[in-house]
């Protein structure tokens, strides 16, 4: 069973640069979120998807963009990387009131 | 707004010691509570949580937390740690909204 699964573990972007980070989750949650984990800061909700279809802001959404593709998949872009988004991403996935389920995390550099 | 206060940022514990790590939140309604545990360079993981019923609520690893309605606490719990339960560890809440909100993190190190 995988579970969550995000690629690319690793990242190192230039200033100005884009790129997307993918999540796939195999067990059918209709619920999918995007964190960012920095020190001292816990984790920040970027962007959710309640379920297919729809997304929402979180508490950080700025200089990010999410597309959920289909039930299983939800994207997070960044358009023009800054060194503040120099930080660790987690997707997550769940169902109904029951707890989250994280995958490995994306640790991304922002030069 | 809901908010969630960890207070212990860092704490450092000898095998066999017992631990308690606070958690509090500003909610005044029904809530959904949460620990999760982060071992080093791994995901979150589900520790236990509280939805109704027992306030006292035993998860994995024999970690335990207790509801304290009154005191809008949370805390965790567990008679003995171990060397391997060296790890950061994450309350979070949940007000019937789809979003979970997470404290800080506790960054327990424990001495073998």
């Amino acid at each position: 069973n995988a579970g969550v699964t995000q690629t690319p573990k690793f990242q190192v972007l230039k200033t100005g640069q884009s790129m997307t980070l993918q999540c796939a989750q195999d067990m059918n949650h209709n619920s999918m979120y995007w964190y960012r984990q920095d020190p001292g800061m816990g984790l920040r909700l970027i962007y959710y998807s309640a379920s297919e279809g729809t997304t929402d802001k979180g508490e950080v959404p700025n200089g990010y963009n999410v597309s959920r593709l289909n039930k299983r998949e939800f994207s997070l872009r960044l358009e023009s990387a800054a060194p503040s988004q120099t930080s660790v991403y987690f997707c997550a996935s769940r169902q109904g009131q029951a707890g989250e389920y994280f995958g490995a995390g994306t640790r991304l550099s922002v030069l | 707004a809901q908010s969630v206060s960890q207070h212990n940022h860092h704490v450092i514990l000898s095998e066999a010691a017992s631990l308690e790590l606070g958690c509090n939140y500003s909610y005044g309604g029904t809530v959904n509570l949460f620990w999760y545990v982060q071992y080093p360079g791994q995901h979150l993981q589900l520790l236990l949580k509280y939805f109704s019923g027992d306030p006292l609520v035993k998860g994995i690893k024999g970690f335990e937390a207790e509801f304290i309605k009154s005191k809008f606490s949370f805390n965790l719990r567990k008679p003995s740690v171990q060397w391997s339960d060296t790890a950061e560890y994450f309350c979070a809440v949940n007000a019937g909204t789809y979003k979970y909100i997470f404290g800080t993190g506790t960054r327990l190190k424990v001495l073998a």
